[in-house]
């Protein structure tokens, strides 16, 4: 148990749905990270929020939208995904986005999507 | 380009043996920091070790070890013992400033383990 809790841990949904994917932190860091890990693809980073404002986008598609309401949560609302965007999506958070050490990421467990 | 190279797609080791994971990384940031993390079956990425660009030591934490070399930029993760529940993906990660002092975390590949008894 790292502190990091992702919800729901699968998630299997048709192209014109909507739904969000839910990461809660008690940790009391200042940073949360999503990550999506394709089959045989480099953990890609997705986004990172920083005291509740975004501070990198990876130029995701629009398809994909967060959200940070506050420093314990972080969602990712998705619509009219694409069979492609079937992954694995974690959730990480670090105390800061420092460099010294104890600035690691601890992830959650991650939810399995699959766009049908 | 990539940052992190891990060349190793898979490797095997006998329990109780000793096993390198490789890592190569590419910066021109005279700061930065190396991690490595193991991911379980489960999914859930979990750190093992952390080794500062400016630390003067190779980082130990238990069985787990940094092969720093600064000048071939390589970290590789030397895992002694190895034991049953090693198995697992095993990233390495480089954090490098990206903006106005913020350091985000990018992931090699990583590498496939297996233990066997």
């Amino acid at each position: 148990e790292t502190g990091v809790t992702q919800t729901p841990r699968h998630l299997v949904m048709g192209m014109t749905n909507k739904k969000s994917l839910k990461c809660e932190q008690h940790l009391g860091h200042n940073a949360m990270y999503w990550y999506k890990q394709s089959a045989k693809k480099p953990l890609e980073l997705m986004f990172v929020y920083s005291l509740e404002e975004r501070v990198e986008n990876n130029s995701v598609p629009s398809r994909f939208s967060p959200e940070c309401p506050n420093s314990s949560h972080l969602f990712l609302h998705l619509h009219t995904l694409q069979p492609e965007d079937s992954a694995l999506y974690l959730c990480a958070s670090s105390q800061d986005l420092g460099l010294l050490r104890g600035t690691e990421a601890f992830f959650g467990q991650g939810t399995r999507l699959t766009v049908v | 380009a990539q940052k992190i190279t891990q060349t190793q797609p898979g490797m095997f080791v006998q329990e109780k043996e000793a096993v390198t994971l490789d890592c190569t990384y590419d910066t021109s940031d005279p700061s930065y920091g190396l991690f490595w993390y193991k991911q379980p079956s489960s999914g859930e990425m979990i750190f093992l070790i952390y080794q500062g660009s400016y630390d003067q030591q190779n980082a130990t934490e238990g069985r787990y070890s940094l092969n720093f070399q600064k000048a071939r930029k390589s970290a590789n993760l030397v895992i002694s013992a190895s034991q049953l529940g090693d198995s697992a993906m095993y990233f390495c990660a480089m954090r490098e400033e990206v903006s106005g002092g913020s350091y985000i975390p990018t992931f090699g590949r990583g590498t496939s383990l297996i233990v066997h008894p």
